[in-house]
């Protein structure tokens, strides 16, 4: 059964940094890449970078490029986010992705069930 | 940067009616790169349709996609008391997007 589980999630002052993980099982996660996508309350769904299966191409929504990097250890089954410059308005459910199919870009199959992050002024 | 537009933001409907929802694309999308999830409260989001029309694993058939271009449908057929959600486009052909969603909401 292929899972997805986010971690590092918390309440944290705005400007301070934090690093989301994704664990991963039940696949070759080095297969396949792998996406951020949050909800902030009240909102929609809000995608915010993606990762390929090498960790050769990470694309980035325009909002966030140059404070969130993306990461990827294969060897760990294990992708990253890290958020830098924390802002009230990041606050939000952090949702790890697993594209269907071999390409960095295309529809998302697999969700973790979301982490937290709150951001305090 | 492509910008799919959802409506309505909002759709009250009873149990057993269809639910019409459309996402229009700000310019052409193949209909490969076109997906739709259900998401509910508490829950994670799941992948209805993918390539447009193509539905995922599990996916009972009153769920439809259709469309082309820049306009694209999910349809709902016999709405069911689980149904009852929140619904979103994404579009992977250039970068990825979601749509503002629509909530499918009991009459």
């Amino acid at each position: 059964q292929m899972q997805l589980v986010e971690s590092g999630g918390g309440v944290v002052q705005s400007g301070r940094s934090l690093r989301l993980s994704c664990v991963a099982s039940g696949f070759t996660f080095s297969d396949y890449a792998i996406h951020w996508v949050r909800q902030s309350p009240g909102k929609g769904l809000e995608w915010l970078a993606g990762i390929s299966y090498d960790a050769f191409t990470k694309q980035y929504a325009d909002p966030v490029r140059g404070r969130f990097t993306i990461s990827r250890d294969n060897s760990k089954n294990t992708m990253s986010l890290q958020i830098n410059s924390l802002r009230v308005e990041d606050t939000a459910v952090y949702y790890c992705a697993k594209v269907l199919g071999g390409s960095v870009l295309g529809a998302f199959h697999v969700w973790g069930q979301g982490t937290l992050v709150s951001v305090s002024s | 940067e492509i910008v799919l537009t959802q409506s309505p933001d909002i759709l009250s409907l009873s149990p057993g009616e269809t639910a019409t929802l459309s996402c229009r694309a700000s310019q052409g999308v193949s209909r490969t790169f076109i997906a739709w999830y259900q998401h509910k409260p508490g829950q994670t989001p799941r992948l209805l349709i993918y390539g447009s029309s193509t539905r995922a694993a599990g996916i009972p058939d009153r769920f439809r996609g259709s469309g082309s271009g820049t306009d694209f449908t999910l349809t709902i057929s016999g709405l069911e008391p689980e149904d009852f959600a929140v619904y979103y486009c994404q579009q992977h052909g250039v970068s990825l997007a979601f749509g503002g969603g629509t909530k499918v909401e009991i009459k």
